[in-house]
């Protein structure tokens, strides 16, 4: 494979259940990132990876818990979520020492919380 | 406040017209870049920008960066229903490590 993958690309969950969505880079990029999109909203920056390091952490819920357990992988473990968390949920990679940060996007999970 | 902000939010028109949508600033931004959203999926990077004045085509599309590097506009001639889609701007900001998006401008190109 190539890019950036996400899995799953839909998901249902209740209010009570935890589930984890994960993301791959195959393009060797040192950094990571966690974005949110909902409806008529900007793209919302969760969080950033850098060398597996967290480096920062836009004031998220700690219903949201990622973890980065190499360059190549991160996850977004998912627990007592709410109805607004309902969103699609993109998963990017970049090169940091580019200087430009150009982010290389999955093609999102689609979240749905009821 | 956003720190990007764009124009128009929204346009539609018909396919074969010009269009120009705009990217905006009150900070300088060391590079600048463009990106497509499809539904359901995630933006795709289209071109960055670094140098003020720069200007760089990609097929139907042109992109420019103002000269002072607050701001850039895409203009796309001779629209096809598939440029249809949400149109990102982002930026670096100068001394600062990590991009910004716009909200996006939202296009469709009827038929």
């Amino acid at each position: 494979e190539t890019g950036v993958t996400q899995t799953p690309r839909h998901l249902v969950m209740g209010m009570t259940n935890k589930k984890s969505l994960k993301c791959e880079q195959h393009l060797g990029h040192n950094a990571m990132y966690w974005y949110k999109q909902s409806a008529k909203k900007p793209l919302e920056l969760m969080f950033v990876y850098n060398f597996k390091e967290q480096t920062e952490n836009n004031s998220v819920p700690s219903r949201f818990s990622p973890e980065c357990p190499n360059s190549s992988h991160l996850f977004l473990h998912l627990h007592t979520l709410q109805p607004e968390d309902s969103a699609l949920y993109l998963c990017a990679s970049s090169q940091g020492s580019s200087g430009t940060y150009e982010q290389y996007f999955g093609p999102g999970t689609r979240l749905t919380v009821t | 406040t956003q720190l990007l902000e764009q124009s128009p939010q929204f346009l539609s028109i018909q396919e074969g017209e010009n269009l120009t949508v705009y990217c905006n600033s009150s900070s300088v931004f060391s590079s600048l870049q463009w990106y497509r959203q499809e539904p359901g999926e995630g933006p795709v990077l289209l071109v960055t920008v670094v140098t003020g004045g720069e200007v760089k085509k990609l097929k139907r599309l042109t992109f420019q960066f103002g000269d002072a590097r607050k701001d850039s506009s895409l203009h796309i001639t001779a629209a096809q229903p598939g440029d249809t889609g949400l149109y990102l701007c982002a930026g670096v900001r100068t001394s600062y490590d990590k991009v910004i998006f716009g909200p996006g401008t939202s296009l469709s190109v009827i038929p």
